[in-house]
């Protein structure tokens, strides 16, 4: 079964406006941690923003904050005042303490920035 | 910060040969290394854990006799794809955990063609 679900393959956002990358995940461990990140066309994976599954607020990092929801098991990424260097691919990852420190990947989300 | 260098960045290799690709920790000790693989527009799929000192535990369906995998210091970790064939021409990225849960450090990456 699939334990982390991008459903969006593309998006495209205006430049300046906010975006909304949708993640949910699923897991029977109580301790978890989500993960997302840039993968540029260079192919470096860029770390953006951590939420733990104890964490009462969202993770918020300059542009980037998680929606999360923990009942419904979403762990949507918004991108505020979208740039033309966030075009990239996005992916969600979650970590469960059970399965140690490995990370599993969603399907990633195309992102394009029009000017 | 802490930084993961993975080397070489790009290879070329010959059909039948053996290709090495090096996942550095520089920064930090790393008890455990993660190697992934990744098609082009598609997800990271994790392929082995490599635990420092012991054999590397592998996914299922990841060949261990094909993706050879050595973690012999806290420091290196070393994947051998041998007797390359054209279909393991990949993008190959590996991670690193010095203990911390909420954190995941990644090499650049090697893209691997085989001729």
């Amino acid at each position: 079964a699939q334990k982390i679900t991008q459903t969006q393959p593309g998006m495209f956002v205006q430049e300046k406006e906010a975006v909304t990358l949708d993640c949910t995940y699923d897991t029977s461990d109580q301790s978890y941690g989500l993960f997302w990140y840039k993968q540029p066309s260079s192919g470096e994976m860029i770390f953006l923003i951590y939420q733990g599954s104890y964490d009462e607020q969202n993770a918020t990092e300059g542009r980037y904050s998680l929606n999360f929801q923990k009942a419904r098991k979403s762990a949507n990424l918004v991108i505020s005042a979208s740039q033309l260097g966030d075009s990239a691919m996005y992916f969600c990852a979650m970590r469960e303490r059970k399965q140690g420190g490995k990370l599993i990947f969603g399907q990633g989300t195309e992102l394009s920035v029009k000017p | 910060g802490a930084v993961v260098s993975q080397h070489p960045s790009r290879v070329i290799c010959k059909s039948g040969t053996s290709v090495k690709i090096e996942c550095r920790s520089l920064d930090f000790q790393a008890t455990t290394m993660f190697w992934y693989r990744q098609f082009p527009k598609k997800s990271l799929m994790l392929m082995a854990t490599s635990n420092e000192g012991s054999k590397a535990t592998y996914e299922q369906g990841v060949e261990k006799d094909k993706f050879l995998i050595n973690h012999a210091s806290l420091t290196l970790s070393t994947l051998t794809v041998t007797s390359a064939h054209p279909e393991d021409s990949s993008f190959y990225i590996c991670s690193a955990n010095f203990g911390s849960y909420t954190e995941a450090f990644f090499g650049q990456g090697t893209r691997l063609t085989v001729v």
